[in-house]
């Protein structure tokens, strides 16, 4: 069975300053991985998408992520905060069960910004 | 927008009232989701539609009914839901269910529903 562990509910960080959101995984195989944001009253947007290539991922507004299978870890980091950051994030691993993808959402991580 | 449609955005319905969420996409997907989130809980899925099939029931209540007439489109019917019901509904679209990290997931804005 796979899971998603997001260690920290909220993280709140000054404009300008790096960011860091820690996802770890479990997996029985080679998991997909991905962050997805959501802001206020909105469905979630994916940021970007680990699918077995390149370890480091770039996603969109200056969002990346590294796949590291030795730490089954998937963290997600920006290095200067801006204030349209501020959503809540969801890891989110991917595993095949019985022919469908199967996705498994993390409790998610609330990022604050402080001007 | 996202490509991903849902209406209405917001819905109250009392317990006895029998309602329907709609979501629609024109991405030339052909796999959709049902999503509940609640709370301080992580999403749940509920449905899973591949080419007009439901693949996937997890184990949701019978007053949930999904409903999928095409691959663009795809309902969900409510009938005498509990408080507890009350959450974020979101729908998700998807190349095809069995390859669906390739080319990703696109979800909707959801429907929030208060039962009362």
């Amino acid at each position: 069975a796979q899971s998603v562990t997001q260690l920290d509910s909220h993280v709140s960080v000054s404009e300008g300053t790096p960011v860091l959101l820690r996802c770890n995984y479990s997996s029985s195989y080679s998991p997909s991985l991905f962050w997805y944001v959501q802001h206020p009253n909105k469905g979630l947007q994916l940021l970007l998408k680990y699918t077995s290539a390149a370890t480091l991922v770039k996603g969109i507004n200056g969002f990346e992520a590294e796949f590291k299978k030795s730490e089954t870890s998937f963290h997600l980091t920006k290095p200067s905060a801006h204030m349209s950051d501020a959503a809540e994030y969801f890891c989110v691993v991917s595993d095949r069960d019985f022919g469908n993808e199967k996705l498994t959402f993390g409790t998610g991580t609330r990022l604050t910004i402080i001007p | 927008e996202t490509g991903v449609t849902q209406t209405p955005r917001h819905l109250v319905m009392g317990m006895t009232n029998k309602k329907s969420l709609k979501c629609e996409q024109h991405l030339g997907h052909n796999a959709m989701y049902w999503y509940k989130q609640s709370a301080k809980k992580p999403l749940e899925l509920m449905f899973v539609y591949n080419f007009k099939e439901q693949t996937e029931n997890n184990s949701v209540p019978s007053r949930f009914s999904p409903e999928c007439p095409n691959s663009s489109h795809l309902f969900l019917h409510l009938h005498t839901l509990q408080p507890e019901d009350s959450a974020l509904y979101l729908c998700a679209s998807s190349q095809r269910a069995d390859r669906a990290s390739l080319n990703g997931y696109t979800f909707g804005s959801g429907t929030r529903l208060t039962v009362v």
